[in-house]
């Protein structure tokens, strides 16, 4: 079974530029999360896609925006890109289903360096 | 604001020792608790999830869950160098859309 595929693994982007990053969850997954991770700050949660729709938000500005596809896929994608946006980001998809427990798989990241 | 807190370490033990990592969380409403390890430069990966009080074992791993108390521990026996890393605990609330709330995760370092 394959796991999370998250394309570009890394990226090099200038500031001002803006950048899609891809995430293909599990097959039978339709929850897609996105989190940011630096240094010392943890993960930070982005936003959550079920069934093409946006469930869950975190407090990260309008530059940040996210779909999902009916496969699932989702699309992550800065605008106007800030030197503090370099970061790790990761996706991690989930079934999402009636029981309460929910695991969460990651993918292996997009290291996103922005110069 | 509902937190997860864990002491960021580092947390250094000998090869063989037990590691003990703790979790507190403030939602009361949380029911799901999962331990993460990542390495250096890597993503999470899930180690093991707990949602009743008590002990869960799984190999050298045990999740420990006490609901009145609010805190969540993973204890990790017989230590190996290669269980150096941060272990990230996420908390989920049933409700609140199932949003996993993160600590910010201990780092161990298990010395030979």
């Amino acid at each position: 079974k394959a796991g999370v595929t998250q394309t570009p693994r890394y990226l090099i982007k200038t500031r001002g530029q803006q950048v899609t990053l891809s995430c293909s969850p599990i097959s039978g997954h339709r929850s897609v999360s996105w989190y940011q991770q630096t240094p010392g700050q943890g993960l930070q949660f982005l936003f959550e896609y079920f069934s093409e729709t946006q469930r869950n938000k975190g407090n990260f500005p309008g530059r940040f925006s996210g779909r999902q596809f009916s496969n699932s896929r989702s699309e992550m994608n800065v605008s106007t890109l800030e030197l503090g946006d370099s970061a790790l980001y990761l996706c991690a998809s989930s079934l999402r289903g009636v029981s309460p427990l929910t695991e969460a798989f990651f993918g292996q990241g997009t290291r996103l360096t922005v110069v | 604001q509902k937190e997860v807190e864990q002491n960021s370490g580092p947390l250094s033990v000998p090869e063989g020792a037990i590691a003990s990592l703790n979790c507190t969380y403030s939602d009361r409403g949380s029911q799901s608790f999962f331990w993460y390890r990542q390495y250096s430069g890597k993503s999470p990966e899930l180690i093991m999830f707990i949602y009743s009080n008590g002990d869960k074992e799984d190999g050298r791993f045990t999740a420990q869950l006490n609901k009145a108390s609010q805190y969540v521990s993973l204890l990790i026996r017989d230590s190996q160098p290669s269980d150096s890393a941060t272990y990230l605990c996420a908390a989920q609330n049933a409700g609140n859309n199932r949003k996993l709330i993160w600590g910010l995760g201990t780092s161990l370092a298990v010395n030979p």
